[in-house]
């Protein structure tokens, strides 16, 4: 099965920082990425799919790339209500297999 | 609006067997693979089942095979997982996530509210 592995595991920054995460699968899987972010209580909600796509709703700060095995997410101009975990799934095919996510915090 | 309900999570011995239910409104419910996703106690998410929009296909987490079943009733608007054979490993809360497309390969565009499972004697 393919493996998708988060980097960090944590970070810490500040107001109006731009903010990286990495996320890379143990195999190619096109563009069959989507991000997800779960705050503190609160169910997951969907980011960014197809890679790069962003979900209705969500602000322009967010934006994801990458194709093959190598993604990121990135939060321009992190914002207080951005705390929160975050998190890569593959699903180009069963199991849809989630990174170990990545908590992000403000300094 | 899209709304997601699940019920049926309970305490349940080690060994014991339970039936989660999650009903659907606000889309049509045949026209969408659905999921479902757990999340032990301070852990990350973890994908368990999924099944095609009209139940025919169904997909399971290694974790899970030959212990649990993903089933649909399109008529009533419900997703079901009956688990068996449950293990300490399997406490969590779960919830039932709608794919954005009629196959499993597709993100999750919903999230119920999550129901929670503890296996303990």
């Amino acid at each position: 099965d393919i493996q998708m592995t988060q980097s960090p595991s944590s970070l810490s920054a500040s107001v109006g920082d731009r903010v990286t995460i990495t996320c890379r699968a143990s195999q190619g899987i096109s563009n069959y990425l989507a991000w997800y972010q779960q705050k503190p209580g609160r169910v997951p909600k969907l980011l960014i799919y197809g890679a790069s796509t962003l979900q209705s709703g969500v602000p322009s700060r967010f934006s994801g790339s990458g194709s093959g095995t190598v993604f990121t997410l990135t939060l321009n101009s992190l914002q207080p209500e951005d705390v929160a975990t975050y998190y890569c799934q593959k699903y180009n095919s069963a199991p849809l297999t989630f990174g170990q996510g990545t908590r992000l915090e403000i300094k | 609006e899209v709304q997601l309900l699940e019920s049926g999570g309970d305490l349940v011995q080690p060994g014991g067997s339970l039936r989660l239910s999650c009903t659907a409104s606000g889309f049509t419910f045949n026209n969408y693979a659905m999921n479902w996703v757990r999340q032990a106690p301070g852990k990350g998410l973890e994908w368990v089942s999924g099944l095609s929009g009209g139940g025919e296909i169904t997909y399971y987490a290694d974790s899970v095979k030959g212990r649990f079943t993903i089933s649909r009733d399109n008529s009533k608007n419900t997703l079901y997982l009956q688990m068996s054979s449950l293990r300490a490993d399997d406490t969590a809360v779960y919830y039932c996530a709608k794919a954005r497309g009629l196959g499993i390969a597709a993100a999750v565009n919903y999230w119920g509210r999550g129901t929670l499972v503890t296996v303990s004697s």
